[in-house]
C-alpha cells in the first residue's frame, strides 16, 4: 500500500534558524512527489513537483530534494510569514492515474 | 493570477439534508477534483472528473456523492443525505494537464468549503 509519512509533526524555529522537513514515502513506482503549503482555513498552495531521485527545486527560501525513499524541504533563514503547514503528497504508477496520497503535514511556526 | 473559487465558504446543514458545494475552476483547465480534509486529519481524494465524466473515485465517494459540470464553468459536488461524519473541509482543485505526467506542475486548489453537519 502506498504511504506517505511526514516528520516532525510540528516544528518551532526562531526567525533566521534554518531547518529541514522530512517526507518519507513507499510507493510502487513514483510518478511525482509534490510539496504544498497550507495556511489555516485555506486550500493547499502548490510549491514544487519532483520526479526523480537527485532532483532539486528552489523557490525563495525553500529548497526541495528527492531520494528514492524520501524528500526534504529545506528552509533557509525563515521569516514569520513562512509559518504554515507544509504538506507532501505522492502519485504512484500503480492503478491510479489521478489521485494524490497525502502526508499529515508538518506545522511550521517561525517566531520573530 | 487565476484562481479556483469555491462557494459557500461555510455551510451548516441538518443531518439527512442534501447539500451542493460549488466550484469555479480555472477557465482553461481540463481536469477537476474534489478532496476533503476532516479537521486534524490528512487530505483525502474523493473524485476526479475529465471530459464530462468521472475518471476516478475513491472508496469515500459512495452513492451519496455525485459531481456535475452543469454549464461549462461550474463544477459541483452534491451530497444527497448528509451524515455527521461528512463534516469536513471540502476542496475543489483543477489542473491543465493530468498531474504526474508533466514537470513542475500541480493542482490549483480553492480555499475550500467548511461543511458542518449537525
Amino acid at each position: 500500500e502506498d504511504q506517505v509519512t511526514q516528520s516532525p509533526e510540528a516544528l518551532r524555529l526562531q526567525e533566521g534558524e534554518s531547518s529541514s522537513l522530512n517526507c518519507s514515502y513507499t510507493v510502487s513506482g513514483l510518478r511525482g512527489l509534490f510539496w504544498y503549503r497550507q495556511d489555516p482555513g485555506k486550500g493547499p498552495e502548490f510549491l514544487f513537483t519532483l520526479y526523480s531521485a537527485g532532483e532539486e527545486k528552489e523557490k525563495e527560501r525553500l529548497k526541495a530534494t528527492l531520494t528514492k525513499k524520501e524528500s526534504f524541504l529545506h528552509i533557509t533563514a525563515p521569516k514569520p510569514e513562512d509559518s504554515a503547514t507544509y504538506l507532501c503528497a505522492v502519485q504512484s504508477r500503480r492503478g491510479s492515474n489521478y489521485q494524490l496520497i497525502w502526508g499529515a503535514g508538518t506545522k511550521l511556526i517561525i517566531k520573530p | 493570477e487565476p484562481e479556483v473559487t469555491q462557494t459557500p465558504s461555510h455551510q451548516v446543514t441538518q443531518m439527512g439534508q442534501e447539500v451542493i458545494l460549488r466550484c469555479v475552476p480555472i477557465s482553461n483547465h481540463l481536469y477537476f477534483y474534489w478532496y476533503r480534509q476532516i479537521l486534524g486529519q490528512k487530505v483525502e481524494f474523493l473524485v476526479s472528473f475529465y471530459n464530462n465524466e468521472i475518471s476516478e473515485k475513491s472508496e469515500i465517494f459512495d452513492d451519496q456523492f455525485s459531481v456535475e459540470r452543469p454549464d461549462g464553468s461550474n463544477f459541483t459536488l452534491k451530497i444527497r443525505s448528509t451524515k455527521l461524519e461528512d463534516s469536513a473541509m471540502y476542496f475543489c482543485a483543477s489542473s491543465e494537464m493530468r498531474t504526474g505526467g508533466y514537470r513542475n506542475y500541480g493542482y490549483t486548489f480553492g480555499s475550500g468549503t467548511r461543511l458542518t453537519v449537525v
